[in-house]
C-alpha cells in the first residue's frame, strides 16, 4: 500500500539554524499539509497546499514557515530561523481528493537544542 | 468545523469488542464523521469515515445515529496493538480540500 514518507526521521539542530523537513506523498495526491505534535500535546494543524498554493494556514504558521513543492514528487517545510518551541512531532499528510481521507507520514522529529 | 466529544481514556479486554463513543450534537448536514488512531507517537493512522450511513472496512465498524449527533467505532476484536489514542473528527468537505482538527481523543489501552 502506498505511504507518505518523511525525511529524516529524526533532526537536530541548534537555535537561530535554518531546518527543512522533507516529505513524499503518495503519488497520485492533490491535497498536502503539514502538523506538528509538541510531546503530550495535541496534533495541530499548520498548512495545508493545493494546486501550488497555500490553501489555509494556523496562527502557528508564521513568517518563519515555508512551504515548497519544488518537483513533482517532494513537500518541503521550511523553518527559517528555528527557537526551543519549535521542537516537536512534524507530521507531514496527503490526501487524493477534496472529500477523501488524509494520509499521514510517521513524521519527523525535530530537536531544537 | 464541529466540535466532538470522547471518553478521555477507556480499557477493553484483548479478544473483545471495544465500542469507542462520540458525541457531535452539533455536526452540520454536510460534515463527515471521521475516526483516526494514533500509536505512540507514529502518524495518525485513518480508521474509517462516513455521512450518515453506517460504514464497515477490514479495521472497523463505525456506526451513526439517525440524528447524526453522536456515533460509535467498533473495533470487532480488540488486540494489543490496538492500543492508542483514537480521534473522532468531523469534518466538512470542501473544494480546495479541508484540514482535520484533532482534538484529545481516547486513549484506549487493550489488556490481556
Amino acid at each position: 500500500e502506498p505511504e507518505v514518507t518523511q525525511t529524516p526521521s529524526h533532526q537536530v539542530t541548534q537555535m537561530g539554524q535554518e531546518v527543512i523537513l522533507r516529505c513524499v506523498p503518495i503519488s497520485n495526491h492533490l491535497y498536502f499539509y503539514w502538523y506538528r505534535q509538541i510531546l503530550g500535546q495535541k496534533v495541530e494543524f499548520l498548512v495545508s497546499f493545493y494546486n501550488n498554493e497555500i490553501s489555509e494556514k494556523s496562527e502557528i504558521f508564521d513568517d518563519q514557515f515555508s512551504v515548497e513543492r519544488p518537483d513533482g514528487s517532494n513537500f518541503t517545510l521550511k523553518i527559517r530561523s528555528t527557537k526551543l518551541e519549535d521542537s516537536a512531532m512534524y507530521f507531514c499528510a496527503s490526501m487524493r481528493l477534496s472529500n477523501s481521507p488524509l494520509h499521514f507520514g510517521n513524521g519527523t522529529r525535530l530537536t531544537v537544542t | 468545523d464541529a466540535k466532538t466529544t470522547q471518553p478521555t481514556s477507556m480499557d477493553c479486554a484483548e479478544g473483545r469488542a471495544a465500542n469507542l463513543p462520540c458525541n457531535h450534537s452539533t455536526i452540520s448536514g454536510n460534515e463527515y464523521v471521521y475516526w483516526y488512531r494514533q500509536i505512540h507517537s507514529q502518524g495518525p493512522q485513518y480508521i474509517i469515515h462516513g455521512l450518515k450511513n453506517n460504514e464497515t472496512n477490514e479495521m472497523a465498524s463505525l456506526i451513526i445515529t439517525e440524528d447524526r449527533k453522536s456515533s460509535t467505532l467498533i473495533l470487532p476484536h480488540a488486540t494489543l496493538r490496538d492500543t492508542a489514542v483514537y480521534y473522532c473528527i468531523v469534518r466538512v468537505d470542501k473544494a480546495a480540500g479541508n484540514k482535520l482538527t484533532f482534538g484529545g481523543g481516547t486513549r484506549v489501552l487493550v489488556k490481556p
